[in-house]
């Protein structure tokens, strides 16, 4: 079954640092990846995404993420971080349910807070 | 465009009562899903929608129900409301039905409180 793991509860970074939140994958199949915030109170804000392509994939709010096959991981990173980005962090894979199933999920890890000090 | 808008915002309920959570999907949207955040975990996935059919179930009760309208948008039900429902309920959609890359997009969410 597919899954995602965050391995970070939580992650500080001084403002201006550069950021990296972690994300570990497994998938059967070709892995379709996201990274989604959430600011406190609110819904979740899509980041970016991997299909195929490219292993260094850019989203929104300058971060980025890189994939990589071999270790299975789906890195979010950001040169530099800024105090508006401390928000919680989740990252996400799509489960097609296998060949019995119609439904096309999302399982999300368990998100990482990201605070950034001034 | 607006984007996914779900309502109420916030509610507070009795255990033992009754609860519809509405939601709209982004126009030209035709998929619908419902998550479940619980507070301290990442969302799990309750129901998915397509067309009007139900095309998926998560591990949920059968006290959820959900429905999707021919405009498609969709409710959420719940019966019989617990305790541990308390809970940010997500409704998210997407354009397709596909497997793939297709982005799923959330509304702010309905916080429900059971006391």
């Amino acid at each position: 079954a597919q899954s995602v793991a965050q391995p970070e509860d939580q992650v500080n970074v001084a403002e201006g640092n550069p950021l990296t939140v972690k994300c570990t994958y497994s998938v059967s199949g070709n892995p379709y990846l996201f990274w989604y915030v959430q600011y406190p109170n609110r819904g979740l804000q899509f980041l970016l995404k991997y299909i195929t392509g490219d292993n260094l994939v850019k989203g929104s709010y300058g971060f980025e993420a890189e994939f990589n096959k071999s270790q299975t991981s789906f890195h979010l990173k950001k040169p530099s971080a800024l105090v508006s980005d401390s928000a919680l962090y989740f990252c996400a894979v799509r489960d097609n349910g296998g060949v019995d199933s119609s439904a096309s999920k999302i399982i999300f890890g368990s998100g990482t807070r990201l605070s950034i000090r001034p | 465009d607006a984007g996914v808008t779900q309502s109420p915002t916030h509610l507070i309920k009795t255990r033992g009562q009754h609860v519809t959570l509405r939601c709209s999907p982004i126009s030209g949207h035709k998929s619908v899903s419902w998550y479940q955040q619980v507070l301290g975990q990442g969302p799990q996935f309750i129901f998915q929608y397509y067309e009007k059919e139900e095309r998926g179930r998560g591990n949920f009760p059968d006290r959820f129900s959900a429905r999707q309208f021919p405009n498609y948008s969709s409710e959420l039900n719940v019966n019989a409301l617990l305790l541990g429902d308390s809970a940010l309920y997500l409704c998210a959609s997407s354009q397709h039905r596909d497997r793939g890359g297709n982005t799923i997009y959330f509304g702010e969410g309905s916080w429900l409180t059971v006391v």
